[in-house]
């Protein structure tokens, strides 16, 4: 059975940093595109970075460029977004979403606010 | 970044037809395959087609999707109460080189 369990988020204050941690099971991380998706509260979905199987391409999007980084281990069956410079619109539900969004955890909330 | 467009909001009788649109352009919808998203309220999306017109396992046949040119659909007949839901597309964009999203139809079923 496949599982994806986000963890990670919580209240920073804005200029702060976050790692945003994703376990996955039931499949083999190596073998799959993975994303991180947010939700700011009452709005749509927002695909924020996106790493190839190999962890060799990475893509975000314009307003995280530089801030957030993604990366991937492999042995450790998990999925990162190293998250820096957070400003008050970063604040959202992050999820973690496999390949062609397929699988999805639960988010974990992250709330920038002073 | 620019998104998909999708109408904000749609409402359908029971046991009627729904057909949500999303509209992009040649660099996305054009190019690539769709995917659909469905989301109930304080809960994470669920994947109902990709590649335009592919259902995951478990998804009824209810729902159906395609494309012309620029525009992807999603059908959904037979409409059921817990039909009612946020409904989204995404495609790869390849100019931007990342999924793009559209803004979201919420669907009523009255």
């Amino acid at each position: 059975e496949v599982q994806v369990v986000e963890s990670g988020g919580n209240l920073v204050q804005p200029g702060g940093s976050l790692r945003l941690s994703c376990a996955v099971s039931g499949f083999t991380l190596s073998n799959y595109w993975m994303n991180w998706v947010r939700q700011a509260p009452g709005k749509g979905l927002e695909c924020v970075a996106t790493i190839n199987e190999a962890g060799s391409d990475k893509f975000y999007v314009d307003s995280v460029k530089g801030r957030f980084s993604i990366s991937r281990d492999s042995a450790k069956n998990s999925l990162y977004l190293q998250m820096n410079s957070l400003r008050v619109e970063d604040t959202a539900v992050y999820y973690c979403g496999r390949d062609l969004f397929d699988y999805w955890g639960q988010g974990t909330l992250v709330t920038v606010s002073s | 970044q620019a998104g998909l467009t999708q109408p904000p909001s749609m409402s359908k009788d029971l046991r009627q037809t729904a057909t949500l649109t999303c509209t992009g352009n040649s660099h996305n919808v054009g190019n690539q395959g769709a995917l659909w998203l469905q989301q109930h309220q304080g809960h994470p999306p669920k994947l109902l087609s990709y590649r335009n017109d592919s259902r995951p396992s478990g998804i009824s046949e209810r729902f159906s999707a395609s494309r012309s040119g620029n525009t992807a659909s999603l059908t959904i007949t037979g409409l059921q109460p817990e039909d009612e839901a946020d409904y989204y597309c995404s495609v790869w964009d390849s100019s931007l080189s990342g999924w793009v999203f559209g803004g979201g139809t919420k669907l009523t079923v009255l």
